[in-house]
């Protein structure tokens, strides 16, 4: 069975600092792809980041940034320069390859808050 | 932009009742999901459809059943409504790209207390 796994369930950071959501995965799949979604507290799934597990570079969106330690399985959010805005349940997904359809599997989600 | 479109955001029912959440998306994908959300579980995927009248189920499909008569419109039923089914319903759609990259889009959610 896939296992996504968010050992943080609540962090707090300052505002204008770097906070790292951790994530880790097990899969015994070669391809795969990790996403990390944000959900604000009204409700809707917004994807913040995608990295595949073919991927040499880590990816980066604006002020995400994904850590992704193949070995380690571990795919960890980064997101600098916090707003308070981004106060929200961060999630981590994985999507398996070739033969698991479309599936996406989530973790247990990190509550963030960000302090002003 | 992809619209998905869950009917209700809030659902009061009672104990043994039959309910219908109802999902629509506008982008003519292929695949659609109904996940449910508790605290500390994150999502667990209920039933999947890759297609009309096709469905999948997920990893807690007891006490669940789905109907995907047409392809836009993706419908969750809860046969015998209990007190352990209140939570948070998301609907999410995606196109069949066959990609890994392909990313999923989700609808509000509804959340169902069951009383």
């Amino acid at each position: 069975a896939q296992k996504i796994t968010q050992t943080q369930p609540g962090m707090f950071v300052q505002e204008k600092e770097a906070v790292t959501l951790d994530c880790t995965y097990d899969t015994s799949d070669q391809s795969y792809g990790l996403f990390w979604y944000k959900q604000p507290s009204s409700g809707e799934m917004i994807f913040l980041i995608y990295q595949g597990s073919y991927d040499e570079q880590n990816a980066t969106e604006g002020r995400y940034s994904l850590n992704f330690q193949k070995a380690r399985k571990s795919a960890n959010l980064v997101i600098s320069a916090s707003q308070l805005g981004d106060s929200a349940m961060y999630f981590c997904a994985m999507r398996r390859g070739r033969n698991a359809g479309n599936m996406l599997t989530f973790g247990g989600g990190t509550r963030l808050m960000v302090k002003p | 932009d992809v619209k998905v479109t869950q009917s209700s955001r809030y659902l009061v029912k009672r104990t043994g009742e039959k309910v219908f959440l109802e999902c629509v998306q506008d982008m003519d994908h292929e695949n659609m999901f109904w996940y449910r959300q508790d605290p500390g579980l994150g999502l667990r995927l209920i039933y999947f459809s890759y297609d009309v009248k096709m469905k999948e189920k997920g990893d807690i499909p007891e006490g669940y059943s789905v109907s995907r008569e047409k392809k836009e419109r993706f419908s969750l039923i809860l046969e015998s409504a209990s007190t352990n089914q209140t939570s948070m319903y998301l609907c999410a759609s995606s196109p069949q790209t066959g990609l890994l990259n392909t990313e999923a889009f989700f609808g509000q959610g509804t959340r169902l207390t069951v009383v």
